[in-house]
């Protein structure tokens, strides 16, 4: 069973670069999310989908756009990355009032 | 808006017991969880409780809920080194999105 993954694991952007970080589960959960996580300050929802098609903001949305073509996929653009977004980057999946399954995570730095 | 709220830091020391606290806003929450977070890994579920219930015990773990306070806790008896991680309290609505909103985690540091 792979679960949740999350790819890469690791990336090094430069300021007004652009990238996906990509976000894949494999058991036909409805509900997907991300977040990211700053010392001192959690989780912080970014954005989240119920179902292949919508989506809808979290907390802290700016500066990122998602997607959700199919069930399975549900990748986190970077518009034009700026040092404020230097944080590991989470996503989770569940079938929903039940556990939340999460990626390993993608630490993302910008320089 | 939902908020949940924890102290950032606990440290123990090892074979004693650890209890982290929360306290939640919104009273419609249904579904109240602990989730572990270890070094450089993802978060994984340790145990979840209903709004209806006050008390769930699974082996070394005890959660307590207070719905009248909004109060979660987590007791961990006889701790040990590898208890030392994040823990997160988290809570879904009743109705909507089901999305879980996180605390800001609590670090516990067991020591010898």
């Amino acid at each position: 069973n792979a679960g949740v993954t999350q790819t890469p694991k690791f990336q090094v952007l430069k300021t007004g670069q652009s990238m996906t970080l990509q976000c894949a589960q494999d058991m036909n959960h409805e509900y997907m999310s991300w977040y990211r996580q700053d010392p001192g300050m959690g989780l912080r929802l970014i954005h989240y989908s119920v179902g292949a098609g919508i989506t809808d903001q979290g907390e802290v949305p700016n500066g990122y756009n998602v997607s959700r073509s199919t069930t399975e996929d549900f990748p986190l653009r970077l518009l034009s990355a700026a040092p404020s977004q230097t944080s590991v980057y989470f996503c989770a999946s569940s079938p929903g009032h039940s556990e939340a399954f999460f990626g390993q995570g993608t630490r993302l730095t910008v320089v | 808006g939902e908020d949940v709220e924890q102290s950032l830091f606990l440290s123990v020391r090892e074979g004693d017991s650890s209890v982290i606290n929360c306290t939640y806003t919104d009273s419609s929450s249904t579904y109240l969880y602990w989730y572990k977070q270890e070094p450089g890994a993802g978060l994984q579920l340790l145990t979840y409780i209903f709004s209806n219930m006050d008390m769930k015990q699974d082996q070394r773990l005890t959660v307590l809920l207070n719905k009248k306070d909004k109060h979660l806790s987590l007791r961990i008896a006889d701790t040990q080194t590898g208890d030392s991680a994040i823990y997160f309290c988290a809570e879904t609505p009743q109705t909507g999105s089901y999305i879980p909103t996180f605390g800001r985690g609590t670090s516990l540091i067991v020591h010898p």
